[in-house]
């Protein structure tokens, strides 16, 4: 039982490249988020999922774009990278009557 | 505009000594939590508390949640270099699925 997993690890990627954030849980949990973490200002939420077949923005959703792909995966994609993306992006999950969101180890990315 | 103001931002104590962060918003939550993030891993919950007045003991750390749903603290006692860490709040609002979470609290127990 991995709890949720992401990939990759880390990344680098050039200004204009894009790229594809995996996510996935075995927790069977029905709800998935995407968060990035900059340094001072905690974790913002970028999309989340309530449920499997939707999708809604975060707070800071602009230049981002997400797949459910099934009640496991949460995907999270980027189409032109810029600098202003180098941050640290976690993946959560959470059952859907309770508060307790579950995160996955994170995927720190630079973009140059 | 961060929803949850935590306090300090920074704290380097000697172990031993005791601790206190603070959580704060002008809104209500319907609960707050606190999770524990170290460094290269994702954060890692430590508490809910669900009621106004609620207070919650794990080992040396104890959680409060204010009367009227808009405020926590977390007290360590005797910290440890094993308490070193970032702590952060979140807060769930009624209705919708989502959580807003404070800046963080950097927190160093010195040897």
């Amino acid at each position: 039982n991995a709890g949720v997993t992401q990939t990759p690890k880390f990344q680098v990627l050039k200004t204009g490249q894009s790229m594809t954030l995996q996510c996935a849980q075995d927790m069977n949990h029905n709800s998935m988020y995407w968060y990035r973490q900059d340094p001072g200002m905690g974790l913002r939420l970028i999309y989340y999922s309530a449920s499997e077949g939707t999708t809604d923005k975060g707070e800071v959703p602009n230049g981002y774009n997400v797949s459910r792909l099934n009640k496991r995966e949460f995907s999270l994609r980027l189409e032109s990278a810029a600098p202003s993306q180098t941050s640290v992006y976690f993946c959560a999950a959470k059952i859907l009557s309770t508060d307790t969101q579950y995160f996955g180890p994170g995927t720190r990315l630079t973009v140059l | 505009t961060q929803l949850l103001e935590q306090s300090p931002q920074f704290l380097s104590i000697q172990e031993g000594e005791n601790l206190t962060v603070y959580c704060n918003s002008s809104s209500v939550f319907s609960s707050l939590q606190w999770y524990r993030q170290e460094p290269g891993e994702g954060p890692v919950l430590l508490v809910t508390v669900v009621t106004g007045g609620e207070v919650k003991k794990l080992k040396r750390l104890t959680f409060q949640f204010g009367d009227a749903r808009k405020d926590s603290s977390l007290h360590i006692t005797a910290a440890q270099p094993g308490d070193t860490g970032l702590y952060l709040c979140a807060g769930a609002t009624p209705v919708d699925y989502k959580l807003s979470f404070g800046a963080g609290t950097t927190v160093t127990v010195r040897a």
